[in-house]
């Protein structure tokens, strides 16, 4: 099975960078995936890392070390509309994704 | 491509009734899930087909969930005799397989299901 534990809040400034870190035990491993959630909206995919390292896509990047079981997700210059929560989700060896909890941000004027 | 599609998006029902949802995924895409979503919480993996085939269902799917992909293109998710726990958003997502570029899951809008 999974465990992936990602905190529940984080609050920042508009302009400002936030970075949400996401931990993961797994049976398998075939990437990790972030998603952005709007109350009430379906998830909304973000980023993608099955190797090592960054990957940059704008104003978000993402990152994997697969040893550390680690990832994190980074929104830079934070606009109002960032507002939302945040879901690692890991797949395994049988393609499922398997979600942690979501991280609410809130982005504040 | 108009994207993962579901229906309805809304459903409200008594307790004990049926209902059935209906999800029509990106097409091409061989692999299709079902996930269920309670507020504040992340989606739960319900089943996945590939193809027409159901290759896993999850054990929070009791005897009550069946779900079907009849000709390996739209699926439906029904839940008979329902009751209040059911209340949820049912998300529904497909991909192409691992290795033929698709490595990405995309969702549906979800079809939210309130039982009173």
């Amino acid at each position: 099975g999974q465990n992936i534990d990602q905190p529940t809040e984080m609050t920042a400034t508009e302009g400002a960078i936030v970075q949400i870190n996401c931990t993961y035990q797994t049976s398998g491993f075939n990437g990790l995936f972030w998603y952005q959630q709007h109350a009430g909206e379906a998830p909304t995919f973000l980023s993608y890392n099955v190797l090592d390292g960054l990957e940059e896509k704008g104003r978000f990047s993402s990152f994997l070390s697969r040893s550390k079981g680690y990832s994190y997700l980074l929104l830079k210059e934070l606009q109002m509309k960032d507002s939302a929560s945040y879901l690692c989700a890991v797949r395994g060896n049988d393609y499922k994704l398997s979600f942690g909890a979501g991280t609410t941000v809130t982005v504040r004027a | 491509d108009t994207g993962v599609s579901q229906n309805p998006r809304h459903k409200i029902t008594k307790r004990g009734q049926n209902v059935t949802f209906r999800c029509d995924p990106i097409s091409e895409h061989n692999r299709l899930y079902w996930y269920r979503q309670t507020l504040g919480q992340g989606p739960e993996f319900l089943t996945y087909f590939q193809n027409e085939a159901q290759l896993e269902k999850s054990r929070l799917l009791s005897d009550r969930f069946s779900a079907e992909r009849p000709k390996g293109s739209f699926s439906t998710l029904e839940i008979q005799r329902t009751e209040q726990g059911d209340s949820a958003m049912y998300l529904c997502a497909s991909s192409t397989p691992q290795g033929a570029g698709g490595n990405t899951i995309y969702f549906g809008e979800g079809s939210w299901l309130t039982v009173v």
